[in-house]
């Protein structure tokens, strides 16, 4: 079962940055909160993952808060391939399987 | 580096026909596989995971199977298939660091 809510969807100017937000209130202090985003009609692909610390990398930057119940993914510039469902996991690093909620779908506009 | 491959892209299959999609996975060993499956508009639905050959775990009592007949392929399968069964399944595999990576999907329509 997912642990995770997040909104329906949000909308994006292009060129602006999108934050897209995560509640995990039951996090455990071993798991970690992982992102993924879908495209239309492929499968999901990785973004960027953290345990407690602020990360950033070449796609995004994801910044958890103190007390690990909330998470926000930043996409610094969003552009019209940005737009796709966005999800958030939280899971153990040595975990067996991810269990997907429903996800924020993303529309980036012009 | 490691690749996962899934086929067919496409399937149109009738009602109460067989199923088979297949996946590989090359550049990993004893790597953890998963079946997912996504219907028209809706998340992803966990199906089947493998820790191993042989090792097959549930998560969804349904009209599916999945088997491992070696280290790196992940067959899903379906003696009938129904109506319900139409969706977009998705292979994974579990990576070190990044948790899963996905195949390209198999878009499947029952009619």
């Amino acid at each position: 079962d997912a642990k995770t809510t997040q909104p329906t969807s949000m909308d994006c100017a292009e060129g602006r940055a999108a934050n897209l937000p995560c509640n995990h209130s039951t996090i455990s202090g071993n798991e970690y909160v992982y992102w993924y985003r879908q495209i239309h009609s492929q499968g999901p692909q990785y973004i960027i993952h953290g345990l407690k610390n602020n990360e950033t990398n070449e796609m995004a930057s994801l910044i958890i808060t103190e007390d690990r119940k909330s998470s926000t993914l930043i996409l610094p510039h969003a552009t019209l391939r940005d737009t796709a469902v966005y999800y958030c996991i939280v899971s153990t690093y040595n975990f067996n399987k991810f269990y997907f909620g429903s996800g924020t779908k993303l529309n980036v506009k012009p | 580096s490691q690749t996962i491959h899934q086929w067919p892209a496409t399937l149109v299959q009738p009602v109460g026909s067989p199923l088979s999609l297949e996946c590989t996975v090359e550049g990993t060993s004893n790597p953890n596989l998963y079946w997912y499956r996504q219907a028209a508009g809706r998340g992803l639905q966990l199906l089947f995971y493998s820790v191993g050959i042989g090792q097959i775990s549930s998560e969804v009592p349904q009209n599916l199977s999945a088997s491992r007949p070696q280290d790196r392929q992940f067959i899903l399968s379906s003696k009938k298939l129904l109506l319900s069964d139409s969706g977009f399944y998705l292979c994974a595999w579990r990576g070190v660091r990044y948790g899963y990576t996905f195949g390209s999907g198999t878009r499947l329509t029952v009619v």
